[in-house]
């Protein structure tokens, strides 16, 4: 049965850091695997979404990339801002199903 | 603009009553799942479908029923709400099962039963 576990849990830091969140899976059988960001009691707007031929992806101040041997993804932000507050999800993608982790709580102080 | 519509944002129900969630696609999408998301719990599926009339069972699918009557839309109906259901539901959907374009989210139903 696949497993999806971020950590860490939550992070805190500066604005203006560099960061890198993870996730890893037990089960290297998958098709795809997305990074969400959620706001607090608001829906999931997709960040990136690295399918399993590719390595890594890139949109503007975020680069996700996928080791899919290893089983894991991580999430680069570079620079981050306050306005990044928010839960980060990654979904790993297998057949009809998409298994979330239960995120990373990142908190950007000003 | 490609989205995935859900009603209502908000809903408060006393045990017992029966209630239907909506949920609408407009990108053609033939895979639409139903999650309900808990704290400490994460995300957890309660249904999916492949296509029209093809739905199946995910993770918590006890006190649910779904139908997928026509490939743009797929209700969420709770026939005897219970306390326990109180979560915020979200639909999804894709392209393909595997996902090629990714889920594309609805904006979440937060339901409340007393």
């Amino acid at each position: 049965k696949q497993e999806v576990t971020q950590i860490p849990a939550a992070l805190s830091v500066p604005e203006g850091e560099n960061l890198v969140l993870n996730c890893s899976f037990t089960d290297s059988a998958i098709y795809n695997l997305q990074w969400f960001r959620q706001d607090p009691g608001k829906g999931l707007t997709s960040l990136l979404l690295i399918q399993s031929s590719q390595r890594e992806q890139t949109s503007g101040r975020l680069n996700a990339s996928l080791d899919k041997s290893s089983g894991r993804s991580t999430l680069y932000i570079a620079a981050s801002q306050p306005g990044d507050s928010a839960t980060y999800l990654c979904a790993v993608i297998g057949t009809y199903k998409y298994i979330f982790g239960t995120g990373t709580r990142l908190k950007v102080l000003a | 603009e490609a989205q995935v519509t859900q009603n209502p944002r908000y809903l408060i129900t006393v045990t017992g009553k029966k209630l239907t969630v909506t949920c609408s696609q407009n990108m053609n999408h033939e895979y639409m799942s139903w999650y309900r998301q808990d704290p400490g719990l994460g995300l957890r599926q309660i249904y999916y479908s492949m296509n029209v009339e093809v739905t199946d069972k995910g993770d918590v699918p006890e006190g649910y029923k779904v139908s997928r009557k026509e490939k743009r839309n797929f209700p969420l109906i709770l026939e005897s709400p219970s306390p326990n259901q109180t979560s915020l539901y979200f639909c999804a959907s894709s392209s393909l099962a595997g996902g090629d374009d990714g889920y594309t989210f609805g904006s979440g139903t937060r339901l409340t039963v007393v």
